[in-house]
């Protein structure tokens, strides 16, 4: 069965400190790779995503993630974090042939001044 | 453009009253749908999906109910809430024929159930 995990329910930062949000997926075939966003009571907004080819992927706001296939994960990172990047950020994983994401916990991001 | 919506964005009902939640997407067509649930501390969950009229899969047993009468158009119901039916509920829709199920979320509905 595939799952993923996403270690630290809750990681704190510093304005312009660097942001890493872990994830790890369980799988035996080739992931398709997702990270969402999610500000208090909205719906998700997808940040990147890796399907094939470059294993670095950029996204909004500034976000960016690497599949490391060997390590099977996932990790968003964020040279300097911003106030506005305070929010819930979800790690999902999808395979060809099925029709649903498996979404990790969520990662609550808290930004200090 | 393809944009999702859903109402009521925040409800109070009682318990053992009925729900309906409504979802529904325009500028594609025969999406897959998603109803998924988010209650305080236990993540995103699935409860149903579509990937078409009149197809629902189910993937958690409970008091809650789905349907598709059309095309862009998905419910979620209930004859009955309970209190645990509480939470914060989302639909989401990913294009035919993507392999890779990108799916894309409406605003919430937040249902309070006293």
């Amino acid at each position: 069965a595939q799952s993923v995990t996403q270690l630290g329910s809750h990681v704190s930062v510093s304005e312009g400190a660097l942001v890493l949000l872990r994830c790890n997926y369980s799988s035996s075939v080739p992931p398709y790779l997702f990270w969402y966003v999610q500000y208090p009571n909205q719906g998700l907004q997808l940040l990147l995503k890796y399907t094939t080819g470059a294993t670095l992927v950029k996204g909004i706001n500034g976000f960016e993630a690497e599949f490391k296939k060997s390590e099977t994960s996932f990790h968003l990172t964020k040279p300097s974090a911003h106030m506005s990047d305070a929010a819930e950020y979800f790690c999902a994983v999808s395979y060809s042939g099925y029709s649903t994401l498996t979404f990790g916990k969520g990662t609550m991001l808290l930004v200090s001044p | 453009s393809q944009t999702i919506h859903q109402w009521p964005a925040t409800l109070v009902q009682p318990v053992g009253s009925p729900l309906s939640l409504e979802c529904t997407v325009e500028g594609t067509s025969n999406p897959n749908l998603y109803w998924y649930r988010q209650a305080a501390g236990r993540g995103l969950q699935l409860l149903f999906y579509s990937v078409g009229i009149g197809q629902i899969s189910s993937e958690v047993p409970q008091n809650l109910s789905a349907s598709r009468p059309q095309d862009r158009q998905f419910i979620l119901s209930s004859k009955k809430l309970l209190l645990s039916d509480s939470g914060f509920y989302l639909c989401a829709w990913s294009g035919p024929g993507r392999p890779n199920n990108e799916q894309f979320f409406g605003p919430g509905t937040r249902l309070t159930v006293l």
